[in-house]
Parts: structure tokens; C-alpha cells; sequence
């Protein structure tokens, strides 16, 4: 079975400042998809970013970055020049491409603080 | 486009009870998953559902059941509530499996 493991409870960072979030994931298959959602207190999931697992370039939106080491099974998320209005609460999910499910497989998540 | 929304925002049942909980997708979207998030946790899949049959899912037990109706939007029922079902419970539709999918701002579930 698959798992996606988020090894950071709680971040921090400056606004205006970097923060990178961590995810690791295990599956055994070579197809599939990975994301990062954002969940503000509104609690409304907020898709970020999303990667394929097929595409060695890595996804960037706007101020918004991915790292996908595939070997390594690491997609962590980089979030550059941070806003009052990234602190949420942040997940890695993923989606296999091959068993034809939509379900979606969550880590734990990562709280993202960003002080003024 | 209204996105998609779920009824009611919040609910207090009591122990013992049985709840419906309510799903209309995003304008276009064909499929309808639930998922269960308990407090400071990610959501966890509970099911799926497609052509109004239910194509996956999670591991939860049966008395979690749900519907699809022609027009695709979905109803999740649970019976027998125990305090353990106190969570957020998250619709997402979606364009078939494989596209973005869209989340509602949850129903609260509180069991008493």
C-alpha cells in the first residue's frame, strides 16, 4: 500500500523569506501523480501544485516550486517570497496513475506559520 | 460557477444517531469522493463514486454508505454514530479519476 509521510508538524518562516515543506512517499508503482494542497482555517483544500511522476521537469506555479526526486521518493515544496496568506495548513497527497482510482492518499500534514 | 458545496457546514449529533450529509459537485464534474478528516490529521478516503455506483473504497466500516444521483451530486449517510465519527468530512469532485480534483469547506461533525 502506499503511504506519504510528512516528517515536519510545524514550519516557520519570515515573510518575504524561502520555506521548503518536506514529504516522502512510498509505492511500488512508476506511474502516478503527486500534489500539495493548502488548507487555510476556511478549511477548504486548495490544490498548490501537482507533479507527474512521468515528467522530470519539476512543476513550479508562480512563487510556488517543487523538488520530485523520484528515486528517492522526496517531493517537497518550495515556497518563495512567503505572504501573510500562505500560513495554512499544508498537504502532500498522492494519486495513483494506474489503478484507475481518483483516491487520494494524504500525509499528515505541515502547519505553515508566516510571521510579519 | 459555485465550486463545490456541502450541507450543513455544522452538526451536533448525538451518540447512537444517523446523519446525511450532502454533496453538489463543481458544474461539469461526474465524480464525487468523500474523505474523513480528523482533527490535526489528512483527510482519509472513504469512498468514490461514479455513474452513480460506488467504484472505490476506503477502509471504513458499513455503516458508511453513500449515494449518487443522475444529476451527480452525493449524500453520505452514517449510522450508528460513535464519538470517533467527530471529524470534518471533505467532498471533492473531479472530471473523471485522473483531473484536478475540487474540494468543498467541509461538514463539521460533532458526536456527542
Amino acid at each position: 500500500a502506499q503511504t506519504v509521510t510528512q516528517s515536519q508538524p510545524e514550519m516557520s518562516v519570515q515573510e518575504a523569506e524561502t520555506v521548503t515543506l518536506s514529504c516522502t512517499y512510498d509505492t511500488s508503482e512508476s506511474d502516478y501523480y503527486l500534489f500539495w494542497y493548502k488548507q487555510p482555517p476556511s478549511r477548504q483544500m486548495i490544490l498548490v501544485i501537482r507533479q507527474e511522476a512521468y515528467k522530470q521537469q519539476n512543476a513550479t506555479e508562480n512563487r510556488f516550486s517543487v523538488n520530485f526526486q523520484k528515486a528517492a521518493k522526496s517531493f517537497s515544496l518550495k515556497i518563495s517570497d512567503s505572504q501573510l496568506g500562505d500560513a495554512a495548513m499544508y498537504f502532500c497527497a498522492y494519486n495513483s496513475g494506474s489503478s484507475n482510482t481518483g483516491k487520494l492518499i494524504f500525509g499528515q500534514g505541515t502547519t505553515l506559520q508566516v510571521k510579519p | 460557477d459555485a465550486g463545490v458545496t456541502q450541507s450543513p457546514t455544522h452538526l451536533i449529533k448525538t451518540r447512537g444517531q444517523q446523519v446525511t450529509l450532502r454533496c453538489s459537485p463543481k458544474s461539469g464534474h461526474d465524480t464525487v469522493s468523500w474523505y474523513q478528516q480528523a482533527l490535526g490529521q489528512g483527510p482519509q478516503f472513504i469512498f468514490q463514486y461514479y455513474e452513480e455506483e460506488e467504484r472505490q473504497r476506503g477502509n471504513f466500516p458499513d455503516r458508511f454508505s453513500g449515494h449518487q444521483f443522475p444529476n451527480y451530486s452525493s449524500e453520505l449517510n452514517v449510522n450508528a454514530l460513535l464519538l470517533g465519527d467527530s471529524a470534518l468530512y471533505l467532498c471533492a469532485s473531479s472530471l473523471g479519476i485522473q483531473t484536478e480534483a475540487f474540494f468543498g469547506q467541509g461538514t463539521r461533525l460533532t458526536v456527542v
